[in-house]
């Protein structure tokens, strides 16, 4: 069954800190990978995405991921962190050829001040 | 903003009741989902909606009764709920086809008493 893994379920980082979150994906085919991000109280929000194309993407808020086809990868990036980057991060999988996302565990993030 | 509307943002219901949530979109889209997502969980797919069409049903037990009556509504029936159903029910939409961004509401939190 396809799945989607994120190792961290939970990371500390100080402002300014670099930030890479891990996802793995376990599909043999045509894959669309997306970042969520889900803020306290708040609803889930694209970051970025990819389907085709250069294999680094970049998204909003200074995020960005890069799809590596060989490791099953899609790993999410940020050079320096924010306070207001505390939030939970969600990799997911398109499966099918309709837009049925499958998540990972998710990430919950908390930048300390 | 959220372009996915939700109502109630809250409910709480007896075992034995009947309610209904609702979520409401006008950004044309013709794909429209129910995810269901348990604290510290990720959102779990519940049913997928094409062009007004039940297309995907995850397995969801019958007590959840979907219904989309046009383009623009999603609704979900509840019926005989048990406390385990205690959760946040996320509606979405998106354009039909692969790599579209899906669009996610606040959700509307349910407790089953």
């Amino acid at each position: 069954a396809q799945s989607v893994s994120q190792h961290n379920h939970h990371v500390i980082l100080s402002e300014a800190a670099s930030l890479e979150l891990g996802c793995n994906y376990s599909y043999g085919g045509t894959v669309n990978l997306f970042w969520y991000v889900q803020y306290p109280g708040q609803h889930l929000q694209l970051l970025l995405k990819y389907f085709s194309g250069d294999p680094l993407v970049k998204g909003i808020k200074g995020f960005e991921a890069e799809f590596i086809k060989s490791k099953f990868s899609f790993n999410l990036r940020k050079p320096s962190v924010q306070w207001s980057d505390t939030a939970e991060y969600f990799c997911a999988v398109n499966r099918n050829a309709g837009n049925m996302l499958t998540f990972g565990g998710g990430t919950r993030l908390m930048v300390k001040p | 903003d959220t372009e996915v509307t939700q109502t109630p943002k809250h409910l709480v219901m007896g075992m034995t009741n009947k309610k209904s949530l609702k979520c409401e979109q006008h950004m044309g889209h013709r794909a429209m989902y129910w995810y269901k997502q348990k604290a510290k969980k990720p959102p779990e797919l519940m049913f997928v909606y094409s062009y007004e069409k039940l297309s995907i049903n995850e397995s969801v037990p019958s007590r959840f009764s979907p219904e989309c009556p046009n383009s623009s509504l999603l609704n979900l029936h509840l019926h005989a709920l048990q406390p385990e159903d205690s959760a946040l029910y996320l509606c979405a939409s998106s354009p039909w086809g692969a790599g579209n961004t899906i669009y996610f509401g606040e959700g509307s939190w349910l407790t089953v008493v």
